[in-house]
């Protein structure tokens, strides 16, 4: 069964500051990773995503994130942090080889943006 | 941009009462999920619903629950008799495929069993 792992349930950081939200998937074939965002009182919008193409995925609102096969990664980064930026943050994997469509969600990050 | 649309936003029932909970897919979307949120806890995948079937569904997804598309719009889920765990934040999400592609997220329905 495919899994993710967020280590740190909350991360807070300076405005201006390194944002990196970490996430480490089981898996035993490279999984489809997502990242999606919750703002409060919202639904859940994605990020970006990896779907075996590039490693280096690029999302919107400057988010980055790199699939490390060897580390099991795909954590989340952005250079300069924004107080628009605090929300709450989920990994997400599904198995391209099962075929099924379900995500698997991680525990999720709430992530503070300090003033 | 087309969205995902649900309704009601907030509802509150009794136990044992019956809801039905609705969402409106992005038009061109051929698949439909639910994901339920309980207040703390990770996004759990429910259902997911393809070409007027379900396609997969967990463990959760028991008797108590259904799906329907009744029509050409609306996606919907019913839970016959409600019970106080099943008070959560209720998603619904569609995509136009499978496994790599997008599933967009409506804004979700705050279910309170009381």
């Amino acid at each position: 069964a495919q899994s993710v792992t967020q280590l740190g349930s909350h991360v807070s950081v300076s405005e201006g500051a390194l944002v990196l939200l970490r996430c480490n998937y089981s898996s035993s074939v490279p999984p489809y990773l997502f990242w999606y965002v919750q703002y409060p009182n919202q639904g859940l919008q994605l990020l970006l995503k990896y779907t075996s193409a590039a490693t280096l995925v690029k999302g919107i609102n400057g988010f980055e994130a790199e699939f490390k096969k060897s580390e099991t990664s795909f954590h989340l980064t952005k250079p300069s942090a924004h107080m628009s930026d605090a929300a709450e943050y989920f990994c997400a994997v599904s198995d391209p080889n099962l075929g099924n469509e379900k995500l698997t969600f991680g525990t999720g990050t709430r992530l503070t943006i300090i003033p | 941009e087309p969205e995902v649309t649900q309704t009601p936003s907030h509802q509150v029932t009794q136990m044992g009462q019956e809801v039905i909970l609705r969402c409106v897919p992005i038009s061109n979307h051929l698949y439909f999920y639910w994901y339920r949120q309980i207040l703390g806890q990770k996004v759990e995948f429910l259902v997911s619903f393809y070409n007027n079937e379900i396609s997969e569904k967990s463990e959760i997804f028991d008797d108590q629950f259904s799906v329907e598309r009744p029509d050409g719009s609306n996606f919907t889920l019913k839970i016959r008799s409600t019970k106080l765990e099943d008070s959560a934040m209720y998603f619904c999400a569609s995509s136009v495929g499978r496994a790599r592609e997008t599933q967009y997220f409506g804004p979700g329905t705050r279910l309170l069993v009381l």
